[in-house]
């Protein structure tokens, strides 16, 4: 099975807005609103910031944001901060209960 | 608190399987569907299958299809992964991940090391 297409990096300051986007087909991503997206640290499991690809599960900041167009979903961090570094995960449920995920995408705060 | 504890790391020769488990607790096992994940070292999450933990149906990942079995205990609200035929490639930290409706992934397992070594 393909991953879905993220970024391999992005980058940003403090205080800044990023986007990370999150592309598959007309099979997963287009055909349902379905999209998560996980927050990995070094050497930790991943965690859910964002299903059904625009709400924040309980306890998840209100700085993270989801949306999609077409085949592409996306993930907004608004106002970096330092501990939003990490490796970020999209993944989409791609029919006959199956399940995917992208390739990853480093988030570096300078 | 929902909590997925797994089995320890293992070291397996090329060849043999491996089974791990994943202990669940703080909610009622049999609700909620559990998924595994593999991640290789520097690698992506690559998603491998999932139980349903009422009725133990399953739905495997084409990539291991015919390697990977999935099953559970609901008694011990533990469910199981076992992956055969392991080769060097298959070296990576598996992870159990609560399932919902949604098919987002909602509380992992620590993971567990697989090293395969002759």
């Amino acid at each position: 099975q393909s991953a879905l297409t993220q970024p391999a990096s992005v980058s940003g300051s403090p205080g800044q807005s990023i986007t990370i986007s999150c592309t598959g087909t007309s099979s997963d991503v287009g055909s349902y609103n379905l999209v998560s997206w996980y927050q990995q640290h070094p050497g930790k499991a991943p965690k859910l910031m964002i299903y059904e690809g625009s709400k924040r599960p309980s306890g998840v900041s209100n700085r993270f944001s989801g949306s999609k167009s077409g085949n592409t979903a996306s993930l907004t961090i608004s106002g970096l901060q330092a501990e939003d570094e990490a490796d970020y995960y999209c993944s989409s449920y791609a029919g006959t209960t199956t399940l995917i995920f992208g390739g990853g995408t480093k988030l570096t705060v300078l | 608190q929902v909590q997925l504890v797994q089995s320890g790391a293992e070291v397996k020769k090329p060849g043999a399987s491996v089974k791990v488990s994943c202990k669940a607790s703080g909610y009622t096992f049999t609700s909620y569907p559990m998924h595994w994940v593999r991640q290789a070292p520097g690698q992506r999450l690559e998603w491998m299958g999932w139980s349903n933990a009422a009725n133990g149906n399953t739905q495997y990942s084409q990539d291991f299809q015919g390697r990977v079995t999935i099953t559970r205990d609901t008694s011990a609200s533990t469910a199981y992964m076992e992956l055969s035929s392991l080769r060097s490639e298959d070296m990576a930290v598996y992870y159990c991940a609560r399932g919902r409706g949604s098919y987002s992934l909602d509380y992992w397992g620590q993971g567990t090391l697989v090293t395969v070594s002759s």
